[in-house]
């Protein structure tokens, strides 16, 4: 079956400090990812994709590419910000509608 | 609103109560999900609907939850006589397309969440 396996956190960083969340995937077919973000208090929010193997997705200064060879999706950011402090979920979709998340990343930014 | 809404946001229940949580999705999106994420974790996908149709139950846990969207739109979660393992945060998202429709239509937008907390 489909799996996502992401860093466990938390993670502490100081602001402008360099940001990386591992991400792994097994799958079958050829299949989405995705980063999605929660910010405290709110909901779940896409925060970038790739569709196919060697696309980067990018959004507010983070990336990820997609990895086919190694099965990866890490997110990167180079200077984060206390407002980047949130939890981050690594996704994967194999279908048209299904999505599977790992565990979730727990990131604090201190000023 | 242009989001997707869930009610209410808190629920506490004794074991064995019934409970209802409510999803409003986006208005004219086709498809709608029921994920669950327990405490520490990422969500899991529970149930699909497209418009009225629940295409996919495979996630549900067991024969006490049960999801409808009688009318394609709004939909309800119904989980019977809950239990302590039931406690988690519900999550409803919703996407403008259907099943096959081309992948730019299938973002899901996802909702608050419905906290549920059995006693």
């Amino acid at each position: 079956g489909n799996s996502v396996t992401q860093m466990e956190g938390p993670v502490t960083l100081s602001e402008e400090a360099f940001l990386t969340i591992n991400c792994t995937y097994t799958a079958t077919g050829y299949p989405s990812l995705f980063w999605y973000v929660q910010y405290p208090g709110e909901g779940l929010q896409l925060l970038l994709k790739a569709t196919k193997a060697d696309d980067k997705g990018s959004n507010k200064g983070f990336e990820a590419t997609y990895r086919k060879e190694t099965t990866s999706f890490h997110l990167e950011k180079g200077s984060v910000q206390v407002s980047d402090s949130a939890v981050y979920f690594c996704a994967l979709r194999s279908n048209d509608y299904k999505l599977s998340f790992g565990a979730g990343t727990t990131v604090t930014v201190r000023a | 609103g242009a989001g997707v809404s869930q009610s209410p946001r808190y629920k506490v229940a004794k074991r064995g109560q019934d409970v209802a949580l409510r999803c409003d999705p986006i208005s004219g999106h086709v498809s709608l999900f029921w994920y669950q994420q327990a405490l520490g974790q990422g969500p899991e996908f529970l149930t699909y609907f497209q418009n009225e149709a629940q295409l996919d139950k495979s996630g549900l846990p067991s024969d006490r939850f049960f999801a409808e969207r009688p009318e394609g739109s709004v939909s309800t979660l119904k989980i019977q006589r809950t239990q302590q393992e039931d406690s988690a945060v519900y999550l409803c998202a919703s996407s403008l397309g259907a099943s096959g429709f081309e992948r730019s239509y299938n973002e899901q937008f996802f909702g608050p969440g419905t906290r549920l907390t059995v006693l």
